[in-house]
């Protein structure tokens, strides 16, 4: 079965200080993986996507994701976090063609606190 | 470009009411997608459809309908809703032209079933 995991319900980091939000995977083949964000009341956006190539993609508001083949992981990361990043952070996966690449797996979602 | 409009924005239902959630999209993307988002349990796929008349079932369909007879819009519909159906809807859609596409996201409905 395909799954995704978001280890953290929370993270809480200072302002100023890096910040990691983990993602592990469970998916056949080779997925394309994404990060999205969504702040009260809105939809989600989308933050940046791995298809293939550099292990460090880069995204909007300063924010990349290191992809980790052997650990099936892709955590999203910046290097000094900002008040405005607190949100809920949601890693997604689709499946290549070969496995039903119509759906999208979402994590459960990561709440991210950023305190001044 | 709008992007992915939704339609409510916000709805109280009693228990066994019927209504239609829509979804319009105006990128000429050929997936849409429903799903409900609940507090600690992340989205989960009620329905999606991979191209103009034609759906799917997703993870929770269970009282639910949907329909998709134009390519821009796609239409949730509860029969006889349930206060089990309270939650936050979200229409997504995406192309499958090139690689790895991401999905676009509405600004969500918010509905609670009394």
């Amino acid at each position: 079965a395909q799954s995704v995991a978001q280890p953290e319900d929370q993270v809480n980091v200072a302002e100023g200080n890096p910040l990691t939000v983990k993602c592990t995977y469970s998916v056949s083949g080779n997925p394309y993986l994404f990060w999205y964000v969504q702040y009260p009341n809105r939809g989600l956006q989308f933050l940046l996507k791995y298809i293939t190539g550099d292990n460090l993609v880069k995204g909007s508001y300063g924010f990349e994701a290191e992809f980790n083949k052997s650990q099936t992981s892709f955590h999203l990361k910046k290097p000094s976090a900002l008040v405005s990043d607190s949100a809920l952070y949601f890693c997604a996966v689709r499946p290549p063609a070969a496995y039903n690449f119509n759906k999208f797996y979402f994590g459960s979602g990561t709440k991210l606190n950023v305190k001044p | 470009n709008a992007g992915v409009t939704q339609t409510p924005k916000f709805r109280v239902l009693k228990t066994g009411q019927s209504m239609t959630l829509l979804c319009a999209q105006d990128m000429n993307h050929e997936y849409m997608y429903w799903y409900r988002q609940d507090p600690g349990m992340g989205l989960r796929l009620i329905h999606y459809s991979v191209g103009e008349g034609t759906t799917a079932k997703g993870e929770v369909p269970d009282g639910y309908n949907v329909s998709r007879l134009k390519k821009q819009n796609f239409l949730l519909g509860l029969e006889s809703a349930a206060p089990s159906q309270t939650s936050v809807y979200f229409c997504a859609s995406t192309t499958l032209k090139g690689k790895g596409n991401e999905q676009f996201f509405g600004p969500g409905t918010r509905l609670t079933v009394l």
